[in-house]
């Protein structure tokens, strides 16, 4: 079945330092997702990409999608504490309505201040 | 926009103990829903998701079991809690025609 890999697992930055994490899937996606979940919290949704090689910017997160629309990445730069938490990407499985979110394992973000 | 009831929030059951986590949603109509497993520090595994109502899929065999007598409710239960259970349940809706997920604040299930 369709698998969505995320790295680094975990990652400790100094406060100010860039962070990025990369999304792989195993198959072509129709379109990929990011959420952030706050810690003790429930994924909150950021963006989707739908167009191969499409980019994104909110504020100082940049989210790519590859030309094959098999990756995708989250750059923050400048990490802020604020920044603490657990980013998923997610891709589209599935066949007709149902609309199958499938998760990465997420990525989980410490800043140190 | 849409708002997920879950409850209860948190919960400590025993072994062999059955459960039900209820699920309701606001705002929208028709929704897809979905209940998604998150064990501690791991990612998210969905176990059920429902198109309409009484139309229930499975993704894992397990020990759980979903039901949805209303449009907007969505029901997870297990007749026999088992240690492996444990662990962050998460409500998601997904409007018809979106794919973006909204979640619940999630219940957090510690089975001894």
């Amino acid at each position: 079945g369709q698998q969505v890999m995320q790295i680094p697992q975990y990652q400790h930055v100094q406060e100010g330092e860039d962070f990025t994490t990369y999304c792989n899937s195993s198959t072509t996606l129709s379109n990929i997702q990011w959420y952030k979940q706050r810690p003790g919290g429930h994924p909150v949704f950021l963006i989707q990409l739908v167009k191969s090689g499409e980019v994104k910017k909110q504020k100082r997160l940049t989210f790519q999608f590859g030309e094959a629309k098999k990756n995708s990445s989250l750059h923050i730069t400048a990490t802020q504490t604020t920044d603490v938490g657990t980013y998923f990407c997610a891709g589209l499985g599935g066949s007709g309505n149902t609309g199958k979110l499938i998760f990465g394992q997420g990525t989980t973000l410490q800043v140190k201040p | 926009s849409q708002t997920i009831h879950q409850w209860p929030a948190t919960l400590v059951q025993p072994v062999g103990s059955p459960l039900s986590l209820e699920c309701t949603v606001e705002g929208t109509s028709n929704p897809n829903l979905y209940w998604y497993r998150q064990a501690a520090g791991r990612g998210l595994q969905l176990l059920f998701y429902s198109v309409g109502i009484g139309q229930i899929s499975s993704e894992v065999p397990q020990n759980l079991s979903a039901s949805r007598p209303q449009d907007r409710q969505f029901i997870l239960s297990s007749k026999k809690l088992l240690l492996s259970d444990s662990g962050f349940y998460l409500c998601a809706s997904r409007t018809a025609g979106a794919n973006v997920l909204t979640f619940g604040a999630g219940s957090r299930l510690t089975v001894l």
